[in-house]
């Protein structure tokens, strides 16, 4: 059974910085594209980031450039998404999603992790 | 533009056919892919490619195209379909990696 498991979600003073992390389990983790997909408090789902198996290929949303970095490891099965100079606008729950080779299609997700920017 | 439009809210009477937009340049290019959301839950794929279903999905859940515009369509909806549905797709315009719609409220009369 495919599962992700997101942790390090929590509460950030704006200007702070947190780190989230994914664990895949039953699948070839190193053989999927992985992304970071986010969601707002009553708002629609927002493409945040994607890295390749490889760590080739790396991507990122303009709202979220040069503040996040995307990264995987391979040996241990996770993904990981640091995040500095957070906002208020990046509360959001935050899931960690598989991509079905490379395509967009995200065929699994996990149950997300809340980050909220306040003071 | 990198944008994909969907209607804010439908709704469909119980059993009966529904079908839920997804229109933007992108689609001319990529085929959209279709989820569901509950309150509180993960999004669910159900379609994606020229109209396959994961493993699971009922098959009153279905996917078409034409031109800029994807389609969504329950046949039959049930209770338990009333949720937020969201499209994506590659973003043709090279600018993002996935472009999300916006999502439509599916209400069940």
């Amino acid at each position: 059974e495919v599962q992700l498991v997101e942790s390090g979600g929590g509460l950030v003073h704006p200007g702070g910085s947190l780190r989230l992390s994914c664990e895949g389990s039953g699948f070839s983790f190193n053989r999927y594209s992985m992304n970071w997909v986010r969601q707002a408090p009553g708002k629609g789902l927002e493409w945040v980031s994607h890295i390749s198996g490889n760590s080739d290929n790396v991507y990122y949303a303009d709202s979220v450039k040069g503040r996040f970095s995307i990264a995987r490891d391979n040996a241990r099965n996770s993904l990981s998404l640091q995040m500095h100079r957070l906002r208020g606008d990046d509360t959001a729950v935050y899931f960690c999603v598989r991509d079905q080779l490379s395509s967009g299609i995200f065929d699994y997700w996990g149950q997300g992790a809340l980050v909220t920017v306040s003071s | 533009s990198s944008e994909l439009t969907q209607d804010p809210a439908v709704s469909v009477a119980l059993g009966q056919t529904v079908r839920v937009t997804c229109q933007g340049d992108s689609l001319r290019k990529y085929y959209a892919s279709w989820y569901q959301q509950k309150p509180g839950q993960a999004p669910l794929l159900l379609i994606y490619g020229i109209n396959s279903r994961p493993s699971g999905i009922p098959g009153r859940f279905s996917g078409s195209s034409s031109g800029d515009t994807a389609f969504l369509t329950i046949t039959g909806a049930q209770a338990e379909d009333e949720a937020d549905y969201y499209c994506n797709s590659r973003d043709s315009s090279g600018k993002h990696y996935v472009i999300f719609g916006g999502g439509t409220k599916l209400t069940v009369l």
